[in-house]
C-alpha cells in the first residue's frame, strides 16, 4: 500500500510570500494528484502529473519520480489562497487515489 | 451535466436508520468513486465503478455500505444500519475512464451526520 506524506501540516504565511508545500509517497506511480479543499468542502482538482513540471498561474507543480517526491509552489500567495491542499497518488497497485493527510494554508493579509 | 452533483447536500439520520446518498457524474465519465472523509481525517477510497461494475469492494468500511451504478449513470451508496462512526462527508468523483492517468472532477459532498 502506498504511504503518501506531505509536510507540513499547518502552514501560515504573509501575502506575497512563496509557499511550498512537499508530498512524499512510498511506492511507484501512475500519477500524483494536487487537490485544493476549500472551508465548506468542495475540492478542486489542480494539477495532475507524471513527471517534470507543470505551471498554471501563480502555482506550479513538480515531480522527481526517481525520489518519489513532489512539490506543489505558490508565487506571490494571497489570502484567497488559503485553503486544505492535498496530494493524492494514483497506481502502485491500489483502484482509487491514496490521499496525504493535507496542508492547511492560512495566507494572512 | 457541468459537473459532479451529489445530494443530498447534508443528512442528518438516527443511529440505526439507513440512508442513501447519490452521485450524478459527468456526462460521458465511465469511471466513478466514492471516497469518505471523517471530520479532522485524510480522504479514504471507498469503492470504485467502471460502467456498472465495480471490481473491487474491499475498500467498503463493512458490510453495511453498499453501492451500486445504474449504466454509466448514477450512482447510489447506501449504508444499513448507520452507526455514530459513518459520520462523514462522503464524495463522489468522476473520471473519463479508470485509466490512472485520468483527471477525477469531485462533487461537492454530503454531509452525513449519525445522532
Amino acid at each position: 500500500k502506498n504511504e503518501v506524506e506531505q509536510s507540513p501540516q499547518n502552514l501560515t504565511a504573509q501575502e506575497g510570500e512563496f509557499i511550498t508545500i512537499n508530498c512524499s509517497y512510498s511506492v511507484g506511480i501512475s500519477a500524483l494528484h494536487w487537490l485544493q479543499q476549500h472551508p465548506g468542502g468542495g475540492i478542486v482538482s489542480l494539477f495532475m502529473l507524471s513527471s517534470g513540471k507543470k505551471k498554471h498561474g501563480r502555482l506550479i507543480a513538480t515531480i522527481n519520480i526517481q525520489e518519489k517526491h513532489s512539490s506543489l509552489h505558490i508565487t506571490a500567495s494571497h489570502p484567497r489562497d488559503s485553503a486544505v491542499y492535498i496530494c493524492a497518488v494514483s497506481g502502485g497497485g491500489a483502484d482509487g487515489l491514496t490521499f496525504g493527510k493535507g496542508t492547511h494554508l492560512i495566507i494572512q493579509p | 451535466g457541468a459537473g459532479v452533483s451529489q445530494s443530498p447536500s447534508n443528512k442528518v439520520t438516527e443511529k440505526g436508520k439507513d440512508v442513501e446518498l447519490r452521485c450524478d457524474p459527468i456526462s460521458g465519465h465511465t469511471a466513478l468513486y466514492w471516497y469518505r472523509q471523517r471530520l479532522g481525517q485524510g480522504l479514504e477510497f471507498l469503492i470504485y465503478f467502471q460502467g456498472n461494475s465495480a471490481p473491487d469492494k474491499s475498500g467498503l468500511p463493512s458490510d453495511r455500505f453498499s453501492a451500486e451504478r445504474t449504466g454509466e449513470s448514477v450512482s447510489t451508496l447506501t449504508i444499513q444500519r448507520t452507526q455514530q462512526e459513518d459520520s462523514a462527508v462522503y464524495l463522489c468523483a468522476s473520471s473519463l475512464d479508470v485509466a490512472e492517468y485520468n483527471e477525477q472532477f469531485f462533487g461537492p459532498g454530503t454531509r452525513l451526520t449519525v445522532l
